[in-house]
């Protein structure tokens, strides 16, 4: 089985923190995903990498980075946490294009 | 651009009620389309699929069918457990990315 683990389940910082959260699959594919996920909304797009060092802006890339230095591992950066930043985070990897498979989830909370 | 619309939640039936969660798409071209559910605590996991017109898609006793005519993708099961309570979302795929409804919570009562 596929397996995408986050490295928290709950986060809790404050006002301009720099936030790091991890994502590592094990099924070596080459695309990962971050999505927030919000009531109402859905999940929306942050970034995805199709490569090792490579990346592309989703849907709301805006107040995040992320870095790929290693095929398995793809890290969401909160350059200064915001209040509006409170969310889930949901990692995703695929080796296609079609089916994603996801890790549990993050629950940040920024006061 | 392309866009998923789902019916709102929530949704409360009772153990063994039939069920349908309405999907409607707008797409360019012929999007491949798909269920993901969220049980509570968990990620997203794909539930199934349909890749072209007239496909059906179908796993754990739910289906859905690609009605290209009506750009729907209604998810249906005949008889609904409690252990279905959960989240559920319609999706596209519109080039390299994916394309998320809003979600439906489904509860189910004994």
């Amino acid at each position: 089985d596929v397996k995408v683990t986050q490295s928290s389940r709950y986060l809790v910082k404050r006002t301009g923190e720099k936030v790091f959260l991890e994502c590592v699959q094990d099924m070596d594919h080459e695309n990962m995903f971050w999505y927030r996920q919000d009531p109402g909304l859905g999940l929306r797009l942050i970034y995805f990498s199709y490569d090792v060092k490579m990346k592309e802006k989703g849907d709301i890339p805006e107040g995040y980075s992320v870095s790929r230095e290693k095929k398995e591992r793809f890290s969401l950066i909160l350059e200064s946490a915001s209040t509006n930043q409170t969310s889930m985070y949901l990692c995703a990897s695929s080796e296609g294009i079609e089916t994603q498979y996801f890790g549990p989830g993050t629950r940040l909370l920024v006061l | 651009g392309d866009s998923v619309t789902q019916m709102e939640g929530p949704v409360t039936l009772s153990e063994e009620a039939f069920l349908t969660i309405n999907c409607t798409y707008t797409a360019t071209g012929y999007p491949s389309l798909f269920w993901y559910v969220q049980y509570p605590g968990e990620g997203l996991q794909l539930l199934l699929k349909a890749t072209k017109a007239d496909d059906k898609g179908s796993n754990k006793g739910f289906e859905a069918t690609y009605r290209k005519e009506t750009t729907s993708f209604h998810l249906e099961k005949g008889s609904v457990q409690v252990s279905d309570s959960a989240v559920y979302f319609c999706a596209l795929r519109y080039a390299s990315k994916i394309i998320f409804g809003s979600g439906t919570r489904l509860s189910i009562r004994p």
